[in-house]
C-alpha cells in the first residue's frame, strides 16, 4: 500500500538557518506529492504541490522536488522565521478516478519545526 | 472565495453521548473527506463522500458514520462516545477527480469527551 514517511521532530532552528525536513514515501504509479503547514489551533493549509517527476513546488520560501529515483519530497527553506513555527506534514495521491477505488490521500505523520529568534 | 467552513468550532460531550460536526465545501467541490487528529497520531482519514455517497471509510468503528447532502455539505456523526474519540476533526474538500485534485481543509472541530 501506499506509506509516507517524515522525519521525526521535532526540528529546532535559529532563525536564518537553513531547513530541511526528509519525506520518502511508497507508491505504486504516479502519485501527486503535497506539502501541507498547520498551525498552532488551526487545520492543515496546502503549502506546495508537485505533480509529476521532476517538478519543484514552491511557496513563501518553501520548496520541494519531486523525485522518483529516490521517492522523496524533501521540504526546504533558505532562511527560516519564527512565523514558520508550525508541524509540516507531507501527503501523496495517487489519480482519482469517479469509478471509485481507494485512492485516499496518505499523511506523514507530520514533524514539528520550532525557530527561536 | 469562501474556504471549507467547520461547526461548531468546539464541542464538549461526556461518555456515551453523540457528537454532530458540520462541514461546508468550497464551492464547486463535490468531495468531502473527514479526518481525525489525536494528540500525537498524525492525521487518520475516516470517510470520504462524493456526489452524495460513501466513497470510503477508514479503520474506525461503525459508530463514526455520516452523510452528504444535496449541496455537498456533510455531517459527521459520532454515537457512543468514549474518551479517546477527543481529538481534533478535520474535514477537507476537493473536486473530486484528476492529478492536480488538491484538498483543502476547514479549521477543525475540537471533541473533547468527558
Amino acid at each position: 500500500g501506499n506509506s509516507v514517511t517524515q522525519m521525526e521532530g521535532p526540528v529546532t532552528l535559529s532563525e536564518e538557518a537553513f531547513l530541511t525536513i526528509n519525506c520518502t514515501y511508497t507508491a505504486t504509479g504516479y502519485p501527486s506529492l503535497f506539502w501541507y503547514v498547520q498551525y498552532p489551533g488551526e487545520g492543515l493549509q496546502l503549502l506546495l504541490k508537485a505533480t509529476k517527476a521532476d517538478d519543484k513546488g514552491s511557496n513563501k520560501g518553501f520548496e520541494a522536488t519531486y523525485r522518483k529515483e529516490t521517492t522523496s519530497f524533501h521540504l526546504e527553506k533558505g532562511s527560516v522565521q519564527v512565523s514558520d513555527s508550525a508541524v509540516y506534514f507531507c501527503a501523496l495521491r495517487r489519480p482519482l478516478v469517479r469509478s471509485g477505488g481507494s485512492y485516499i490521500p496518505t499523511f506523514g505523520r507530520g514533524t514539528s519545526l520550532i525557530v527561536h529568534p | 472565495e469562501a474556504g471549507v467552513t467547520q461547526s461548531p468550532t468546539h464541542l464538549i460531550k461526556t461518555r456515551g453521548q453523540q457528537a454532530t460536526l458540520r462541514c461546508s465545501p468550497i464551492s464547486g467541490h463535490t468531495s468531502v473527506y473527514w479526518y481525525q487528529q489525536a494528540l500525537g497520531l498524525g492525521l487518520q482519514f475516516l470517510l470520504w463522500y462524493d456526489e452524495g455517497e460513501e466513497r470510503n471509510r477508514g479503520n474506525f468503528p461503525p459508530r463514526f458514520s455520516g452523510r452528504q447532502f444535496p449541496n455537498y455539505s456533510s455531517e459527521l456523526n459520532v454515537n457512543a462516545l468514549e474518551l479517546e474519540d477527543s481529538a481534533l476533526y478535520l474535514c477537507a474538500s476537493s473536486t473530486g477527480m484528476g492529478l492536480t485534485d488538491t484538498q483543502y481543509f476547514g479549521p477543525g472541530t475540537r471533541l473533547t469527551v468527558l
